[in-house]
């Protein structure tokens, strides 16, 4: 079982409709939480940082997480055409003096239709 | 500030031949990352650095080699470049001790023949 199970879709949904992006994650260490955008050809950029459980709202975006069920989740309010894009979930564990880095889920392929 | 740039932006080997990617930030980062990023595999950890001087190993250092000479600076180096190299490569860094999250380059597509 890999340690971040991410749908890579592609998840197509009409303009101005809520779009729901979800993680599942086995390591019940991790306590940081990001959601990164990645357009075709660039490289990835940080939407959403969360530390352990709870909301975080900005703007259109919203994240979520379900330590409890190592569940999280990015919702985007008002889709636009623009936010089509993959997205891509990263967590960690605290540093310990263990290896650095992130964990990234594979990423979902969204696609707003005009 | 520019952030996180990358040197270059396309490359193309043949099996055999070396070369060396350059990260640049101008952020004052401790930590630097270098990611490959394959269809259907995500973000891979190759190399990182905590600090200028020191490096590690990620998920698969194998056949890459790393610099971090000075702080500004990541160099990933491929000595025998290998047609399994051929990927897009992505430099990161964050600012140490103040949080966990990563800032990408542009990356870099290269390909091995």
């Amino acid at each position: 079982q890999k340690e971040v199970e991410q749908d890579p879709g592609p998840l197509s949904v009409p303009e101005g409709a809520i779009v729901s992006l979800n993680c599942t994650y086995s390591n019940s260490a991790f306590q940081y939480f990001m959601w990164y955008r990645q357009y075709s050809r660039k490289g990835p950029e940080l939407l959403m940082y969360t530390y352990s459980s709870g909301n975080k709202e900005d703007g259109r975006f919203t994240a979520q997480v379900d330590k409890s069920s190592k569940y999280i989740s990015l919702f985007i309010r008002d889709s636009q055409p623009s936010d089509s894009a993959t997205y891509l979930c990263a967590m960690r564990t605290y540093s310990g003096g263990g290896a650095d880095g992130l964990t990234f889920g594979k990423g979902t392929h969204l696609i707003i239709q005009p | 500030n520019a952030g996180v740039t990358q040197t270059p932006k396309f490359r193309v080997l043949k099996t055999g031949q070396s070369m060396t990617l350059l990260c640049a930030q101008d952020m004052n980062h401790e930590y630097m990352y270098w990611y490959r990023q394959d269809p259907g595999m995500g973000l891979r950890l190759i190399h990182y650095s905590v600090g200028e001087g020191t490096t590690a190993k990620g998920e698969v250092p194998d056949g890459y080699n790393v610099s971090r000479l000075k702080k500004q600076n990541f160099l990933l180096g491929l000595e025998s470049a290998a047609p399994s190299q051929t990927s897009v490569y992505f430099c990161a860094s964050r600012p140490g001790l103040a949080g966990y999250e990563q800032f990408f380059g542009p990356g870099t597509r290269l390909t091995v023949l």
